[in-house]
Order: structure tokens, then C-alpha cells, then sequence
């Protein structure tokens, strides 16, 4: 099974919005509605911060969006904060595995 | 508030056998709803899941492809806890090994909500 594919790096501005896609095949993400994200931060654990494609847990802020189409999944950023300066990880079930992305650093300018 | 607290080496020879153990509070190994789970962090390698150990009236394991053959998980009812052996390593396995929960089959929960805090293993003679 094959990493998902994301871009290396995004960046934008504080106050401007970035997306985040992330690739894979009819087998993982375009196979099943269980896309989750995760934000990485330098020696911290992952935080989980969008499950089942869209959906947000408690605590994450309404920022944060997800979305799928076909084998494409994307996490959409608005309104950037400096904080979510960080690496993003996508991840999808694949019918007993799970499947990361490559990981995108994202960059507030 | 369900919390995982890792321990083990910090430094293992080539290869050796990884062992770190992942103990839980506030949720059960032996839970129906829950499925444990290992997972790694590297440079090179990005996030990368290994595999996960549940329990659904027995135990089962499922490990990811890459790690076939060298991978085994298994869980500890005595100490509420789960484990991950990694066997012949090589400085490829180095990275930060995370443990997390996340759903078993069929429970629509398909996605890590706790985390434990990481372990830096180094693979070196």
C-alpha cells in the first residue's frame, strides 16, 4: 500500500486561507468515507483534527474543514493563525490498514 | 479522560528486537469498542502506521505490509497495557514510536483520538 500523496509545503498569511489535498486510489480514500487529519507540532503527538472527511472533533476550531471528491481528500485552513503553523497528515482507512499521506508543512508567513 | 503512557529503550542495536509498552487509564485493552494501536514518525518516512491489536470475543492483530514478518503487538490484560516488538531493526527504524486508540472493524470509528506522548527509539551499534 502506497503513501497518499500531499504537496511537500503550503503557506499563506495570517488571515488567509490554505487547502491541503491529499491523493490516494479507489482502495483507500475514494473507497470509504474515513479521511481523518492530523497536526503535527515539533515533540508533540499528533492531534486529530478532522475524522470521517468532514467532521470536527470537540475543541477544534470551526477553521478547519474537510472535504473529499473522488480520490481526493482536502483540508481547508481559513482564516490562518500562527499558531497552526505545523506538519498535516492525512489518513485513510484502507479496509484493515491504515494509510498515511506524505505530510504537508504548512507555513504562516 | 483516557490516557497512554509509553515506555522502553531509547537506543536498541541493529539488528535487535524494538520493545515498547503502551499502558492505559481511563479505558480497557480488553475493550469492544476500541482497537490499540502503533504507530511511527520520521524525517524521511513521515507518519507511518503499523499496525493495531482489538479484541471482539478473541484478540486480533493487523499489521501494515512494510511490516510484516518482524511486526507483533500483543496486549497485556493483567496491566491494561499493549506492546509492539519490532524485530531485526535496522537505523531505517529509527524514529519517534507513537501509541494511539482508535475504533476496531465494523464500529465506524475509523480514525486516532488518543495519543501517547512518543518515544524517541535510535537504531545504533
Amino acid at each position: 500500500q502506497s503513501a497518499l500523496t500531499q504537496p511537500r509545503s503550503v503557506s499563506g498569511s495570517p488571515g488567509q486561507s490554505v487547502t491541503i489535498s491529499c491523493t490516494g486510489t479507489s482502495s483507500d480514500v475514494g473507497g470509504y468515507n474515513y479521511v481523518s487529519w492530523y497536526q503535527h507540532h515539533p515533540d508533540k503527538a499528533p492531534k486529530l483534527m478532522i475524522y470521517d472527511v468532514s467532521k470536527r472533533p470537540s475543541g477544534v476550531p470551526d477553521r478547519f474543514s474537510g472535504s473529499k471528491s473522488g480520490n481526493t481528500a482536502s483540508l481547508t485552513i481559513s482564516g490562518l493563525q500562527a499558531e497552526d503553523e505545523a506538519d498535516y497528515y492525512c489518513c485513510s482507512y484502507a479496509g484493515r490498514i491504515y494509510v498515511f499521506g506524505t505530510g504537508t508543512k504548512v507555513t504562516v508567513l | 479522560q483516557v490516557q497512554l503512557q509509553q515506555s522502553g529503550p531509547g537506543l536498541v542495536k541493529p539488528s535487535q528486537t524494538l520493545s515498547l509498552t503502551c499502558a492505559i487509564s481511563g479505558d480497557s485493552v480488553s475493550s469492544n469498542s476500541a482497537a490499540w494501536n502503533w504507530l511511527r514518525q520520521s524525517p524521511s518516512r513521515g507518519l507511518e502506521w503499523l499496525g493495531r491489536t482489538y479484541y471482539r470475543s478473541k484478540w486480533y492483530g493487523d499489521y501494515a505490509v512494510s511490516m510484516k514478518g518482524r511486526i507483533t503487538i500483543n496486549p497485556d490484560t493483567s496491566k491494561n497495557q499493549f506492546s509492539l516488538q519490532l524485530s531485526s531493526v535496522t537505523p531505517e527504524d529509527t524514529a519517534v514510536y507513537y501509541c494511539a486508540r482508535s475504533g476496531p472493524p465494523y464500529y465506524d470509528y475509523y480514525y486516532m483520538d488518543v495519543w501517547g506522548k512518543g518515544t524517541t527509539v535510535t537504531v545504533s551499534s
